[in-house]
């Protein structure tokens, strides 16, 4: 069965900290995507990244990044030099090919104080 | 590009009433999805269309909730009698959905809905 994990329930941090959201999943299929959202105070849920299996490469994308390792089933999330408008709740979700259905992680509350 | 609207924002109602949530997915998105999220928990899905079909709809309650997409384009979602445990945020997604790849989904805003 597909299941993601994310351990932490809520982080709090202090501003240009840098913070690691961790995300561990279980998937029998050999070809899947991982996903990252950010769900501001506002509650839309936004789109921060897409991996395939098949990539393990590491992502930078400004202040974010993310390593993604398949030995160990995890898809990691850095945030470097955090700020307040970082504050949100992170989703780390897992789709298996073809059915394009999400399995999304509890989410991590991350808090950045000024 | 107009991103995934929904309507209304924010929904109170009584136990055993009825209420009905509307989808409008980004134009060309051929899958459109309802969640359920309640505080404190991720998104569960409900139910999922591919273009007018019914791809998943096997954590929707059939015997109170239905959802439809018509036309392949705009759905709606209705709870019929709604209990109090359904107060939570419908969140409705889409995304292109082309075969044998699974690509981002895009959120509208939410509605909230209250059960008293």
């Amino acid at each position: 069965a597909q299941k993601v994990t994310q351990a932490q329930t809520e982080i709090s941090v202090v501003e240009k900290e840098d913070v690691t959201l961790d995300c561990v999943y279980e998937t029998r299929d050999t070809t899947y995507y991982l996903f990252w959202y950010k769900q501001p105070p506002s509650g839309e849920l936004v789109f921060l990244i897409r991996r395939n299996s098949f990539d393990e490469q590491n992502e930078i994308s400004g202040r974010y990044s993310w390593n993604f390792q398949k030995s160990t089933s995890s898809f990691n999330f850095t945030i470097t030099a955090s700020q307040v408008v970082d504050s949100a709740v992170y989703f780390c979700a897992l789709s298996e090919v073809g059915t394009y259905k999400y399995i999304f992680g509890t989410g991590t509350r991350l808090k950045v104080l000024a | 590009e107009a991103g995934v609207a929904q309507s209304p924002r924010y929904k109170i109602i009584e136990k055993r009433q009825s209420v009905a949530f509307w989808c409008n997915p980004i134009s060309g998105h051929a899958t459109l999805y309802w969640y359920q999220q309640i505080l404190g928990q991720g998104p569960k899905l409900l139910i999922q269309f591919q273009n007018n079909g019914v791809v998943d709809d096997s954590q929707l309650p059939k015997d109170r909730f239905s959802a439809e997409r018509l036309k392949g384009v705009d759905s709606t979602l209705k709870i019929q009698p709604a209990k109090l445990e359904d107060s939570a945020v419908y969140l409705c997604a889409s995304s292109v959905g082309r075969q044998g790849k699974s690509y981002e989904q895009y959120f509208g805003p939410g509605t909230r809905l209250t059960v008293t």
